[in-house]
């Protein structure tokens, strides 16, 4: 049962252009969202977070929407780079065991075109 | 220092062996974590340590053997391994406890080959 879903598994977009990626959970007791960035052979690289007491977070190029009622999420990245071509997940983070359980997403392969 | 490093890079082993996966942070971050990562999959949670203490085993199997011998380090242990246990294994921190940004910071994983 994945709790986290990327139904993209894949996107290319320009350079220059804005990079939509999404993802959608079903457990409304998720209290906090991540967006990571993973290159081959290597461990994931935090981006960007929002709380789910928030609907809009930016950090420079990239911007973290969440839609609690449509238990949607979706990062934006302008102008995308050719360096943002990586493999995207999103994490939910799950407290409701009394510990911090982050629950991944299966991922997105952004390809930026040069 | 926002580094979580991991100890080897690659291991290679075979079914009958035992080995350790190291993992350190030196971030003050109380909440450790391994993860298993196949090929074109997200990372798998297997094990959570808050404050030095087991709280999260997602019912992996007893061949692998986290230990958390203090605040900075984590260990997985292993022996008796099978091939489909060949994988990238993550370790990851994180500040722990409910209030404000929580991310995850991860290592950059042992590529593990069983054979």
């Amino acid at each position: 049962d994945q709790q986290v879903k990327q139904n993209s598994p894949s996107l290319s977009v320009q350079e220059g252009r804005i990079s939509i990626l999404n993802c959608d959970y079903t457990n409304s007791m998720f209290d906090y969202f991540l967006w990571y960035k993973k290159y081959p052979a290597e461990g994931p690289t935090f981006l960007i977070s929002i709380s789910s007491i928030k609907d809009k977070n930016e950090d420079g190029r990239f911007t973290v929407f969440l839609n609690k009622s449509a238990k949607h999420l979706s990062l934006h990245i302008v102008p995308s780079q050719p360096g943002d071509s990586a493999v995207y997940f999103c994490a939910a983070r799950d407290t409701t065991s009394g510990t911090y359980k982050y629950i991944f997403g299966t991922g997105t392969r952004l390809k930026v075109l040069a | 220092d926002t580094e979580v490093t991991q100890t080897p890079k690659h291991l290679v082993m075979g079914m009958t062996n035992k080995k350790s996966l190291k993992c350190e942070q030196h971030m003050g971050h109380r909440a450790m974590y391994w993860y298993k990562q196949k090929a074109k999959k997200p990372p798998e949670l297997m094990f959570v340590y808050s404050y030095e203490k087991l709280s999260i085993n997602e019912s992996v199997p007893s061949r692998f053997s986290p230990e958390c011998p203090n605040s900075s380090l984590l260990n997985l242990h292993l022996h008796a391994l099978q091939p489909e246990d060949s994988a990238l294994y993550l370790c990851a921190s994180s500040r722990g406890g409910q209030r404000g940004r929580n991310e995850q910071f991860f290592g950059p994983g042992t590529r593990l080959t069983v054979l």
